[in-house]
């Protein structure tokens, strides 16, 4: 079975310059999270989705990044402008199941690493 | 709303030894428990969760954790550790409460030393 998939893998851009980063869940999960990891902050939570609806987009760090989710099988995140601090590993994550049957199980993906210069 | 504590940031360990990384979670209610492993240049690996039931629970790679209630504790063990083992290791909890998310720990650095 295919796991989530992320693109591009790796992105190296100059401040200023909109990225966009890409998100396959598992078919069949409901839920979708995108998480931000640096050395100095660990693991952050950015928002996510059930059933492509936000739920909670409060870990958002400032209006230069954006979330959507147009469908069950495809998520963006947009970051405009980039920053230099901005430069993190943005992992994807999906779940089976959304509401009180959640059992918050994750499944990552290989992750973007992206560098602003 | 739950939150993870994990005792240790790094912990540098020989070939062989054995390893327990602390974890505590603070919520009052029910809650799912997991422990993620993380690889050098990779993404976060499901390594072990505990749900219900026999609260010794048994993962991958000769792990095993074991939930403590009356400690609010997950702690995570391995009798003799490799050098493969080598990897960052994150506890999460997951509170049984609508729309909750898990909630990760700040993560343990585990380098094994040949």
């Amino acid at each position: 079975d295919a796991g989530v998939i992320q693109s591009p893998r790796h992105e190296v851009t100059e401040m200023g310059q909109e990225v966009t980063l890409r998100c396959k869940p598992i078919s069949g999960h409901n839920s979708l999270f995108w998480y931000r990891q640096t050395m100095m902050r660990g693991l952050e939570l950015l928002i996510y989705f059930n059933n492509n609806v936000p739920i909670d987009d409060s870990g958002m760090p400032e209006d230069r990044f954006s979330a959507k989710m147009p469908n069950a099988s495809f998520s963006t995140l947009k970051i405009q402008p980039s920053e230099p601090r901005d430069s993190a590993v943005y992992f994807c994550a999906s779940s089976p199941r959304a509401g009180t049957s959640n059992t918050g199980e994750l499944f990552f993906g290989e992750g973007s690493r992206l560098t602003v210069l | 709303a739950q939150s993870v504590s994990q005792h240790n940031h790094h912990v540098i360990l020989s070939e062989a030894a054995s390893l327990e990384l602390g974890c505590n979670y603070s919520y009052g209610g029910t809650v799912n428990l997991f422990w993620y492993v993380q690889y050098p240049g990779q993404h976060l690996q499901l390594l072990l969760k505990y749900f219900s039931g026999d609260p010794l629970v048994k993962g991958i790679k000769g792990f095993e954790a074991e939930f403590i209630k009356s400690k609010f504790s997950f702690n995570l063990r391995k009798p003799s550790v490799q050098w493969s083992d080598t990897a960052e290791y994150f506890c999460a909890v997951n509170a049984h409460s609508g729309y909750s998310t898990l909630t990760f720990g700040k993560g343990t650095m585990l380098l094994v030393s040949p």
